[in-house]
């Protein structure tokens, strides 16, 4: 069964330093998405994007945030300047046309220290 | 590998029935949480309910209770006297003590007047 796999599993990165993290999405998915749950804490949204462009932010992701789908493949989450904070799991997701399924990658953790 | 599996991508009730969505999950581990999300249109995560393995009694909040069946691995979540509000896509969990978390493909929930 297709996947959405996310690159890296695990970054481990200084605070300030810039991070990508990566989500290769199912071949058919249009609209596509990031989350993040905080250690021991609930799943949250960040943006949905569509049409190579975003559809939709929450709060969270603010100017230290921006994602883009450079070549149509690849689905990429930047944190420009970490912070502690953003120590979390980060999760991409995929949607097909018309589809009623959300298809979670695996996460990625990131660790800054 | 742990895997979560939601075998009703729809589903609909009549407003004020009851309705259960299915979720089975398969893991090796013993100790380990299990959860349902609820995603409405505004595309953010509401944590509805979430279980701990190591407890035999099923969690409830308020309308939403689930029946947690260790041995089957088995977690469906029961919606009681169901609402307009309660359409959503539902997302079952699998959580472990790493804060690793597994979703299933989710099931599409229709309440009609």
């Amino acid at each position: 069964e297709p996947e959405v796999t996310q690159t890296p599993s695990h970054q481990v990165t200084q605070m300030g330093q810039e991070v990508i993290l990566r989500c290769v999405p199912i071949s058919n998915h249009l609209y596509f998405y990031w989350y993040r749950q905080i250690l021991g804490q609930k799943v949250e949204f960040l943006v949905s994007f569509y049409n190579n462009e975003i559809s939709e932010k929450s709060e969270i992701f603010d100017d230290q945030f921006s994602v883009e789908r450079p070549d149509g493949s690849n689905f990429t989450l930047k944190i420009r300047s970490t912070k502690l904070e953003d120590s979390a799991m980060y999760f991409c997701a995929g949607q097909g046309p018309g589809a009623n399924v959300l298809t979670f990658g695996a996460g990625s953790r990131l660790t800054v220290l | 590998a742990q895997t979560v599996t939601q075998s009703q991508p729809e589903m609909s009730v009549q407003e004020a029935e009851t309705v259960t969505l299915s979720c089975t999950y398969d893991t090796s581990e013993s100790d380990y949480y299990l959860f349902w999300y609820k995603q409405p249109p505004s595309r953010q995560m509401i944590l509805v309910i979430r279980q701990e393995a190591y407890k035999q009694q099923n969690a409830t909040e308020n309308r939403f209770s689930v029946n947690f069946q260790k041995a089957a691995k088995s977690f469906s979540l029961k919606i009681s006297d169901s609402q307009l509000g309660d359409a959503a896509m539902y997302f079952c969990a699998y959580g472990d003590r790493d804060d690793k978390i597994i979703f299933g493909k989710g099931t599409r929930l229709h309440i009609l007047p």
